[in-house]
């Protein structure tokens, strides 16, 4: 069965910092995808990311950037000299292709607050 | 072009009674998802649709949730005799197809008193 764990359930920085979110995985699929999604205050889920598991390559969007590990099932979202509006809930998820259809199991989340 | 929409955005009801959460898909997707969230946890899956057809109902909780989508398009998520621990944040949402990304709706907040 898929999991996702995201042991980090509260972080608090100060503006400008850097913060690294830590998302693992568990699976038996070879073909899964992983994402990432933020929950402001206002509730609405906003996709930030998708990864396949045949791309390990590391992306970077403007601050955000992501780390992909199939050796430790990792996928870690960083977030350089954070904002305060970067303040949420970041939830890791993962669907695999077969196993489970197209269903997103997401991890407990982690609430980043970020203090100016 | 829109997003997915949800409504109610609120609902509070009574226990027993039967409500209806709608969710409206974006555009042309063809497959569309019911996950529930409860405070502090990540969403939980319910049912998966590809076009009409219910393609993965085992997330559902019990006999009392049913949902819909005739069209292909809209879906309603029903439940009947609802009690106090159904109280959670419903959330829809669609993608272009199996294993794309999913793009989520505000959510209905159900408050059974």
């Amino acid at each position: 069965a898929q999991k996702v764990t995201q042991a980090q359930t509260e972080i608090s920085v100060v503006e400008k910092e850097d913060v690294t979110l830590d998302c693992v995985y568990e699976t038996r699929d070879t073909t899964y995808y992983l994402f990432w999604y933020k929950q402001p205050p206002s509730g609405e889920l906003v996709f930030l990311i998708r990864r396949n598991s045949f791309d390990e390559q590391n992306e970077i969007s403007g601050r955000y950037s992501w780390n992909f590990q199939k050796s430790t099932s990792s996928f870690n979202f960083t977030i350089t000299a954070s904002q305060v509006v970067d303040s949420a809930v970041y939830f890791c998820a993962l669907s695999e292709k077969e196993t489970s259809g197209s269903r997103l199991t997401f991890g407990e989340g982690t609430q980043l607050t970020v203090n100016p | 072009g829109a997003g997915v929409s949800q409504t109610p955005s609120n609902k509070v009801t009574e226990k027993g009674k039967y409500v209806e959460l709608r969710c409206d898909p974006i555009s042309g997707h063809t497959a569309l998802y019911w996950y529930r969230q409860s405070l502090g946890q990540g969403p939980e899956f319910l049912i998966y649709f590809q076009g009409t057809g219910a393609a993965d109902d085992s997330g559902l909780p019990n006999d009392r949730f049913f949902a819909v989508r005739p069209e292909g398009s809209v879906s309603t998520l029903k439940i009947q005799r609802t009690e106090r621990g159904d109280s959670a944040v419903y959330l829809c949402a669609s993608s272009r197809g199996r294993g794309e990304t999913q793009y989520f709706g505000p959510g209905t907040r159900l408050l059974v008193l």
